[in-house]
This record gives structure tokens, C-alpha cells and sequence, in this order.
């Protein structure tokens, strides 16, 4: 069984600063793929990035990029230029298996001031 | 395309009481999933289906059914609800093919039991 940990339930972080939130996750799967998702108020589940476990390369997406340390295990998130439309729970997550079975973190809580 | 649609929205049940979660998808995605959210504990998976006529059991799938006969829809049936079973529903589709192995999430129902 894979697990995905989140440690950091809260954050929050000043407009046009940056902000990491952090990941851990174990899986005892060779390939495998890690997702950050964003759900504000609404309810919508939005994928902000994606990273293959097999690319040593860290994504990015705009002003969102990760750390991907994959002997760690670990995921961060990176937001820079915060917006108040960031706002939002942030979900990590990783996907083994068949491509159905994603397991997913408790999530962080991010919150943007003025 | 209208992407993941999930219908009801919101739905109040009663104790013992059965229903059925709708969710269908029109982007031709082989995989479908149902999650439950509740707070403090991010998303987990309910039941899973690799294509149609195929389905199976996630990380909470007691109290719970699934069937797929067609590539587009993926009902949920709670078959006696429970007040444990309030929660927040989603239901997702992917396309592996792809590659990219993204999740597309639907809005979510959600599910009061009393």
C-alpha cells in the first residue's frame, strides 16, 4: 500500500511572495506518478502539476514548479508570485498501479494575505 | 465536452434509505473512479473500473456498489445508507493512453445521511 503525507495542515503566505508546501509519500512501486491538485471554495478538484517518477527534471508550471527528491521521497510544492486566487486546500497525491488507484495526502490549507 | 458531470449535487438521505450517485464522462476515458472526501482526510478511493464490464474494489468500498456497462457512465449505489456515509462524492475519468495519466475530477455530490 502506498501512503501520501501532508505535515503541514495550514500555511499562509503574503501576496507576490513565495510559498513551498511539502510532501512525503512511499510506495514500494517502481513507476509511479506524483500530482498536486488545488480545491478552492467550489469544491473543483484542479491539477496544478504532474511529475514522473522516472524524469529527474522538476516540473513546472508557470509560477507553480516542485522539488521532486526521489531517494527522499519527497514532493514540495513551490508557489512564487502568490495571488489571492491561490487560496485554496492543496492535495498531493500519487498514482501506481493501474491509473485509476490515486492516493491522496490529508492536505494543506493555503491562505493569502495583502 | 462537458468533461465529468455528477448528478445530484446535494442530497439528503435517511437512515437505511438507498440511492443511486450518477456520474458519466463524454471524453471516451477507460478509467473511471469514486472518491469520498472528508474533512481531515483528503480523498479516498471507493471502487474503480478499468473499462466497461470491469470494476473494482478500492480503499473503502463496504456499503457501497458499482457497475460499468457503458465506457461513459459510472453509477455509485449506496445500499443502505448510514450516517457514517455523509461525505463528499466525486467521481473522476482518465485516459491512460495518453500517457499523462490525469485525473479529471467531477463537482461532487454531496451527501448528507440523518
Amino acid at each position: 500500500a502506498q501512503t501520501v503525507t501532508q505535515s503541514q495542515p495550514e500555511m499562509s503566505v503574503q501576496e507576490a511572495e513565495t510559498v513551498t508546501l511539502s510532501c512525503t509519500y512511499d510506495t514500494s512501486e517502481s513507476d509511479y506518478y506524483l500530482f498536486w491538485y488545488k480545491q478552492p471554495p467550489s469544491r473543483q478538484m484542479i491539477l496544478v502539476i504532474r511529475q514522473e517518477a522516472y524524469k529527474q527534471q522538476n516540473a513546472t508550471e508557470n509560477r507553480f514548479s516542485v522539488n521532486f527528491q526521489k531517494a527522499a521521497k519527497s514532493f514540495s510544492l513551490k508557489i512564487s508570485d502568490s495571488q489571492l486566487g491561490d487560496a485554496a486546500m492543496y492535495f498531493c497525491a500519487c498514482l501506481t498501479g493501474t491509473a485509476s488507484k490515486l492516493t491522496f495526502g490529508t492536505g494543506t490549507r493555503l491562505q493569502v494575505t495583502l | 465536452n462537458a468533461g465529468v458531470t455528477q448528478t445530484p449535487k446535494f442530497q439528503v438521505l435517511k437512515t437505511g434509505q438507498s440511492m443511486t450517485l450518477q456520474c458519466a464522462q463524454d471524453m471516451n476515458h477507460e478509467y473511471m473512479s469514486w472518491y469520498r472526501q472528508d474533512p481531515g482526510m483528503g480523498l479516498r478511493l471507493i471502487h474503480y473500473s478499468v473499462g466497461a464490464g470491469i470494476t473494482d474494489q478500492g480503499e473503502v468500498p463496504n456499503g457501497y456498489n458499482v457497475s460499468r456497462s457503458t465506457t461513459e457512465d459510472f453509477p455509485l449505489r449506496l445500499l443502505s445508507a448510514a450516517p457514517s456515509q455523509t461525505s463528499v462524492y466525486f467521481c473522476a475519468s482518465s485516459y491512460v493512453a495518453s500517457g499523462l495519466y490525469e485525473q479529471y475530477f467531477g463537482p461532487g455530490t454531496r451527501l448528507t445521511v440523518t
